[in-house]
C-alpha cells in the first residue's frame, strides 16, 4: 500500500465515548501531522510531529491526544468530544519541514 | 481577517474555459502551495512554489513576491476538474514556531459544466 491511509473512513461517536484515528504514511517521512477541517472555515493545523516529537501543538483541547510511536504511524486519541469537534480530521505527512506535504482521505466525524 | 484570502469563493465555468483562481497573503513566506480537494475529503499537492511559475499539465501556478499574489490557471477546464482549489503559505523559519505550520485559505469551490 502506498501513500497515506486513514481509518477508520467515517466515525459516530458520542459525546462519553473514547474513539482514536489512526495514520499511517508508507512514504519514508520524517513529518506527521493532524488537521481539522470544518465546514466553511480553512484547514486548521493541530499538531504536528517531526522525528516522532511533538513540535507543534495548536491550542487545542486536551480531549484530543495525539500519540506518533514511530514515524510512520500517528494516532489522534479522542474522549469527551463535543458536537462542535464534528468535522473531517485530515492527516498528512512530508519528508522535512519545509518539503510538501501528502495528505491522506481523512475521517469523517460526527459527535452526537 | 485571513492571512490568506483566495477569490473567488465560488467559479462555475463551462468545459475548456480558462480558469485563474487568485490568492492573496498578508504574511512572509517561504513558500506558497496550491492544493486540490475533491469531493470525499482527500487533498493532493499541486504545487509548491517560491517564486515565478511552475506549470503541469494543463495547469499553471505564478506568484509575485513583492505583490504577496499567486494566481492558479487552468486551461482547457473539464469537468473533471471540479473541486475545491485551496491555497496555503508556509511562514519563514524565524516565524511563530514549526518550519512545517501550513496557513491555510478557505478554498475555491469550482464546478466546471459539459
Amino acid at each position: 500500500e502506498t501513500g497515506v491511509t486513514q481509518t477508520p473512513r467515517h466515525l459516530v461517536m458520542g459525546m462519553t465515548n473514547k474513539k482514536s484515528l489512526k495514520c499511517e504514511q508508507h512514504l519514508g517521512h520524517n513529518a506527521m501531522y493532524w488537521y481539522k477541517q470544518s465546514a466553511k472555515k480553512p484547514l486548521e493545523l493541530m499538531f504536528v510531529y517531526n522525528f516522532k516529537e511533538q513540535t507543534e501543538n495548536n491550542s487545542v483541547p486536551s480531549r484530543f491526544s495525539p500519540e506518533c510511536p514511530n514515524s510512520s504511524h500517528l494516532f489522534l486519541h479522542l474522549h469527551t468530544l463535543q458536537p462542535e469537534d464534528s468535522a473531517l480530521y485530515l492527516c498528512a505527512s512530508s519528508q522535512a519541514a519545509v518539503y510538501e506535504q501528502y495528505f491522506g482521505p481523512g475521517t469523517r466525524l460526527t459527535v452526537t | 481577517k485571513n492571512e490568506v484570502e483566495q477569490s473567488p469563493q465560488n467559479l462555475t465555468a463551462q468545459e475548456g474555459e480558462f480558469i485563474t483562481i487568485n490568492c492573496s497573503y498578508s504574511v512572509g513566506i517561504s513558500a506558497l502551495h496550491w492544493l486540490q480537494q475533491h469531493p470525499g475529503g482527500g487533498i493532493v499537492s499541486l504545487f509548491m512554489l517560491s517564486s515565478g511559475k511552475k506549470k503541469h499539465g494543463r495547469l499553471i501556478a505564478t506568484i509575485n513576491i513583492q505583490e504577496k499574489h499567486s494566481s492558479l490557471h487552468i486551461t482547457a477546464s473539464h469537468p473533471r476538474d471540479s473541486a475545491v482549489y485551496i491555497c496555503a503559505v508556509t511562514p519563514p523559519l524565524y516565524y511563530g514556531g514549526a518550519t512545517n505550520k501550513l496557513i491555510f485559505g478557505t478554498g475555491t469551490l469550482l464546478a466546471v459544466q459539459p
